[in-house]
């Protein structure tokens, strides 16, 4: 089975542009979450998804925004660049049954900003 | 919201020798998890482990539930075995606002 998988694996963007990234779970997995990852902070949680809803919101601006089609597939979205978004961006997928809540991350975006 | 720590930051071991790491978080968990970090930034799956113990090759896990921590022992570490540990947990009962809350790591070096 394919694991978690994420486009692009690189992007630069400038400051006050938008971008979209891209994240496929594993077949059969409904629930995708989005993290964060810098330097200073560490891992952080940016939302999840499951069945199309967003299910829970970490804290983070309303730039940055998500959304799940109906394959399971998402996006996240973050506007007006800022140079502090510059991290790795990864994502994860969970099948979400009761025995298990077990998360699997894809290779992550690693975002630039200038 | 949850806490996790971590402990040590750091730890420098020789080739072949055993350690130690460990997980303290502050709430009931559903979900705890150790990964890997590998140096192209990708989170490798160790031990999915809520509660009980693992093990797997030279790597276990133990997590004690009713004390709120986890261990996960190396033994005869390996070059390869260098990068940053993870913990995770997700708080039982839902309504978090969180999915998988994160300690800081402990960055393992092994030396030849």
């Amino acid at each position: 089975k394919a694991g978690v998988t994420q486009t692009p694996r690189y992007l630069i963007k400038t400051r006050g542009q938008q971008v979209t990234l891209s994240c496929s779970p594993i077949s059969g997995h409904r629930s995708v979450s989005w993290y964060q990852q810098t330097p200073g902070q560490g891992l952080q949680f940016l939302f999840e998804y499951f069945s199309e809803t967003q299910r829970n919101k970490g804290n983070f601006p309303g730039r940055f925004s998500g959304r799940q089609f109906s394959n399971s597939r998402s996006e996240m979205n973050v506007s007006t660049l800022e140079l502090g978004d510059s991290a790795l961006y990864l994502c994860a997928s969970s099948l979400e049954d009761r025995d298990s809540y077990e998360q699997y991350f894809g290779p992550g975006t690693r975002l630039t900003v200038t | 919201g949850i806490q996790v720590e971590q402990s040590p930051p750091d730890l420098i071991l020789q080739e072949g020798a055993n350690s130690t790491l460990r997980c303290n978080f502050s709430d009931s968990v559903n979900n705890l998890q150790w990964f890997h970090q590998n140096p192209w930034g990708q989170l490798i799956n160790l031990f999915y482990i809520p509660s009980g113990t693992k093990q797997n090759g030279r790597l276990s896990a133990t997590t004690v539930a009713t004390e709120r921590y986890s261990l996960l022992y190396i033994s005869s570490s390996q070059t390869t075995d260098s990068g940053v540990y993870f913990c995770a947990v997700e708080r039982t009962g839902g309504g978090s606002n969180y999915k998988l809350t994160f300690g800081k790591g402990t960055l393992l070096t092994v030396n030849p």
